[in-house]
C-alpha cells in the first residue's frame, strides 16, 4: 500500500512569514500533485511535478520533488492570510488522477 | 455551472438505508472519479470511469458501494445498507481525459445516523 505522510498536520503562523510543508513516502510515484482545500469545497489543484528534482514556483509557493520522486515539499515565502486552507499531496501512478492523498496540512496564516 | 456539480451537497440518512449520490461532470469530460474523505483525513480513491465503463473500482471498500455512469456523463454513487462508518465527504472530479487535470466537485457530506 502506497502511503504519503504529510507534515506538519497543522500550521499556525503570522502574516509574512514563511513555511515549508513536507510530503514524504517510500513509495516512488510518477508524479505529485499539490491541492490546496477550503471548507465546503473539494481540492484545487495548485501544481503537478513529474521528474525528479523538479522545481516549480507559482508566484509566492515554490513546489520541489524529491531527486528519488518519494517526496515533495510546498515552500510558501511571505504568507498572507488568504493562504490559510488545507493543503494535500497526491501521487500519482500510470494513472495520473488514481491519486494516493496525504492526511494534509492546515495552515492558518493570521493578519 | 461549468464546473463539476454533486448533489446533493448534505444527506443524512438512518442506518440500513440506500442512498444515492450525483455526480454531473464538466461537459466533454470523458474521464470521472469518485473519492471519499473522512473527517482530518485526504481523500481517498473509490472508483474511475472510462466513458461508460468502470476503469478501475479498486476503491471500492465493499459489496454495498456500486457507481454507474451509463451514459458516459452523469454518474451516481449507490451505497447499500448505510453503516455509521460510510459518514464522510463524497467527491467526484472528472477530467478531459484520463491523463489530464482532474476537477473535483464540492462533494456530498453524508451523514449515517
Amino acid at each position: 500500500t502506497q502511503l504519503l505522510e504529510q507534515s506538519p498536520q497543522f500550521l499556525s503562523i503570522q502574516e509574512g512569514e514563511n513555511l515549508t510543508v513536507y510530503c514524504n513516502s517510500s513509495s516512488v510515484f510518477s508524479s505529485l500533485q499539490w491541492y490546496r482545500q477550503e471548507p465546503g469545497e473539494g481540492p484545487v489543484l495548485l501544481v503537478t511535478v513529474v521528474t525528479g528534482g523538479e522545481v516549480k514556483k507559482l508566484k509566492r509557493l515554490t513546489f520541489q520533488f524529491g531527486d528519488a520522486r518519494k517526496d515533495s515539499s510546498l515552500h510558501i515565502t511571505a504568507a498572507q492570510p488568504g493562504d490559510t486552507g488545507l493543503y494535500l499531496c497526491a501521487g500519482a501512478g500510470q494513472e495520473l488522477n488514481k491519486l494516493v492523498f496525504g492526511a494534509g496540512t492546515i495552515l492558518r496564516v493570521k493578519s | 455551472g461549468a464546473g463539476v456539480s454533486q448533489t446533493p451537497s448534505n444527506k443524512v440518512t438512518e442506518k440500513g438505508k440506500y442512498v444515492e449520490l450525483r455526480c454531473d461532470p464538466i461537459s466533454g469530460h470523458t474521464a470521472l472519479y469518485w473519492y471519499r474523505q473522512s473527517l482530518g483525513q485526504g481523500p481517498e480513491f473509490l472508483i474511475y470511469f472510462q466513458g461508460t465503463g468502470a476503469a478501475d473500482d479498486s476503491g471500492l471498500p465493499n459489496d454495498r458501494f456500486f457507481a454507474v455512469r451509463p451514459e458516459g456523463s452523469v454518474s451516481t454513487l449507490k451505497i447499500q445498507r448505510t453503516e455509521r462508518g460510510d459518514s464522510a465527504v463524497y467527491l467526484c472530479a472528472s477530467s478531459l481525459w484520463w491523463n489530464t487535470e482532474a476537477f473535483f466537485g464540492q462533494g456530498t457530506r453524508l451523514t449515517v445516523v
